[in-house]
């Protein structure tokens, strides 16, 4: 069983249009991450969300919204994608303060 | 300036060597990861560390608090271990993660 799986695993598109990358844990985790990768492989959290609260929001567009309906899910959508959305995104979940990370496979996103 | 610097950027090795990577940082932390990342693009979480040492297998961790630096050792290393080697801060509060990064290492057989 796949402790985090991300959907879909690759995403092209065109400029402008409004994509949405799902995220869905299954280990009881209560605090979820959405991280994003560049080109240069340097990894940056964007959100992180504990029992269904952002707890922070890391300088990111607005045009990023992220979306909890439950403590299993954080939904990542993305309105107006820009050329410079390109790369890879990253779920992640562990429970609350001081544990391990576990993270999804990843969703490289394409904007042409 | 990175909260958070690792070195070497880029490692090569012969199979069989020990391996040092290396992480300071300058922020105060609650606790220190190692992460994996394999050429596929998946992450896998190492070691979480806030004091002392950590052993798994042919990897070692330590950190020490006082000099805000962690290392991870890799023994007798193999091709396999090829990857990109991350360090990661978790704040104070336990509740961002500042990345370094990252230390390529290529072992070859």
């Amino acid at each position: 069983d796949t402790a985090v799986s991300q959907t879909p695993k690759y995403l092209v598109t065109q400029m402008g249009n409004d994509k949405s990358i799902k995220c869905e844990q299954n280990l009881g985790h209560d605090t979820m991450y959405w991280y994003k990768q560049d080109s240069k492989k340097f990894l940056k959290i964007m959100f992180s969300y504990n029992n269904k609260e952002l707890i922070i929001n890391e300088t990111v567009p607005n045009r990023f919204s992220p979306k909890s309906p439950d403590k299993a899910h954080l939904n990542l959508h993305i309105n107006s994608l820009e050329l410079g959305d390109s790369a890879v995104y990253f779920c992640a979940s562990s429970r609350t303060g001081q544990s391990p990370l576990h993270f999804g496979n990843g969703t490289r996103l394409t904007v042409t | 300036k990175n909260e958070v610097e690792q070195s070497p950027q880029n490692l090569t090795a012969q199979e069989g060597e020990f391996i040092t990577i290396n992480c300071s940082y300058s922020v105060g932390i609650s606790a220190l990861h190692w992460l994996q990342q394999h050429p596929g693009g998946g992450i896998v979480s190492l070691f979480m560390l806030s004091s002392g040492k950590k052993k798994h297998g042919r990897l070692i961790a330590t950190i020490n608090i006082q000099e805000k630096h962690s290392s991870l050792h890799i023994t007798a290393s193999h091709p396999r271990d090829s990857a990109v080697y991350i360090c990661a801060v978790f704040n104070q509060y336990g509740n961002k993660l500042v990345f370094g990064a990252g230390t390529i290492l290529r072992v070859k057989s």
